[in-house]
């Protein structure tokens, strides 16, 4: 079955400093990768998508993921980051049926000023 | 753009009663949504596919006794627990897929789940 990984559970930067976040899928097949940001208590929201293409994808609010095949990876970067990218951040997978999300169990961002 | 209404917000009820969470896609039509359930400080888990006018699909391990999906019309998905207990407690969330093609998930606020 397919899966997500996401490495950092709680990750702190200061304001300004540079962010990634890890994901990582298992399905080895064609994927079609997301982030979303879950703001405190806000619904989720997309920050960007893969389906095909450019490998690296630019999404709101300065927000970028590249996707590289032979890692199985979907790494989430920000060059510099704000205190109100305080959030939870899940990566997710569309399925193998591509009927719904599969996602990962979420990194805490706290970003201090 | 797309928007997903859930209600309630929040319900708190005793144990053994059903609690119904409805799902409305408001500016569009969707032919299928999910249900997803978040524990705190976890992830989103999928319970279910709904499907308009037919059967909802279950994840394995998902009680379709217990949680209830019907889907009766294209932009509202209902999802009611039946005799509920603490251990229901949750954050249930659903998302809709825009049947004009659209192929992003938007997902509604989420209703939180309190048996007591």
């Amino acid at each position: 079955a397919q899966s997500v990984s996401q490495h950092n559970h709680h990750v702190i930067l200061s304001e300004a400093a540079s962010l990634e976040l890890g994901c990582n899928y298992s399905y080895g097949g064609t994927v079609n990768l997301f982030w979303y940001v879950q703001y405190p208590g806000q619904h989720l929201q997309l920050l960007l998508k893969y389906f095909s293409g450019d490998p690296l994808v630019k999404g709101i609010k300065g927000f970028e993921a590249e996707f590289i095949k032979s890692k199985f990876s979907f790494n989430l970067r920000k060059p510099s980051v704000q205190w109100s990218d305080t959030a939870e951040y899940f990566c997710a997978v569309k399925n193998q049926a591509g009927t719904a999300l599969i996602f990962g169990k979420g990194t805490t961002l706290s970003v201090s000023s | 753009g797309a928007v997903v209404s859930q209600h309630p917000s929040w319900v708190i009820c005793k144990s053994g009663t059903s609690v119904k969470i409805e799902c409305r896609s408001l500016d569009f039509q969707a032919t299928t949504m999910f249900w997803y359930r978040q524990f705190p400080k976890q992830s989103l888990m999928l319970m279910a596919t709904s499907n308009e006018g037919s059967k909802a699909t279950y994840e394995q391990g998902v009680e379709k006794d217990k949680f209830l999906i019907n889907h009766a019309s294209l932009t509202l998905s209902t999802l009611t627990v039946t005799s509920a207990h603490p251990e229901d407690s949750s954050f249930y969330i659903c998302s809709a897929r825009d049947s004009a093609g659209a192929n992003v998930l938007t997902f509604g606020a989420g209703s939180r789940l309190t048996v007591l």
